[in-house]
């Protein structure tokens, strides 16, 4: 079966940081370019940034360039945002999800169940 | 704020056939394809069309996708209360460089 499993969500003060990781099994994780989506509290859901299959390229949205970095351990099957610089406007639960294959144009076939950031003082 | 627009609600009777747009734009939806996600109430976003207009397998033929330039649909025929929920178009922006979601067209079942 098919799993994406976020964890690493929690409370944090304005100018923090946090690291999301997200484990995967039931596919060959390193061959499937990979994404991380977040959803505000009420709001819709935001495309935050994803990475390729080998890590040569990445794509982040502008709100969150310079701030957070994507990255993964293909060994370990495994996704991360590194989020520094954490602003109230950064709270959201923050989805990983799979890209499917070129023949799916690239679609976010898996989503996991999310991890809930809140940024507070 | 989304460059993909949805309109924010969208209601229909149980049997019903019920649309929801999609505009964009030729860095989007003009030149790339488009996804469809369905997210019932708590839970996580679900892929319900791709490439415009194929259903994943496990996904009922009632929903259907289309589009035209820079605008697409999502369409739910024969409408049941389960489908009461919020759905999100996307996709890629060439400009952007990045993924554009809709800012998701809330479904109620009357």
């Amino acid at each position: 079966e098919v799993q994406l499993v976020e964890s690493g969500g929690d409370l944090v003060q304005p100018g923090g940081s946090l690291r999301l990781s997200c484990a995967t099994s039931g596919f060959t994780f390193s061959t499937y370019w990979m994404t991380w989506v977040r959803q505000a509290p009420g709001k819709g859901l935001e495309w935050v940034a994803n990475m390729k299959q080998d890590g040569s390229e990445k794509y982040y949205m502008d709100s969150v360039k310079g701030r957070f970095t994507i990255s993964r351990d293909n060994a370990k099957n495994s996704l991360y945002l590194q989020m520094n610089s954490l602003r109230v406007d950064d709270t959201a639960v923050y989805y990983c999800a799979r890209h499917g294959s070129a023949a799916t144009g690239g679609a976010f076939e898996i989503w996991g169940q999310g991890t809930k950031v809140t940024v507070s003082s | 704020q989304s460059v993909l627009t949805q309109p924010p609600s969208a209601s229909g009777t149980p049997g019903q056939r019920i649309t929801i747009s999609c505009s964009g734009g030729n860095s989007n939806i003009g030149r790339n394809t488009i996804s469809w996600y369905q997210q019932l109430p708590g839970t996580a976003p679900k892929l319900l069309i791709y490439i415009n207009n194929q259903r994943p397998s496990g996904v009922p033929d009632r929903f259907s996708g289309s589009k035209s330039g820079t605008s697409a649909s999502l369409a739910i025929s024969g409408l049941q209360s389960e489908d009461e929920a919020d759905y999100y178009c996307a996709a890629w922006d060439d400009s952007l460089k990045g993924w554009l979601f809709g800012g998701g067209t809330q479904l109620t079942v009357l």
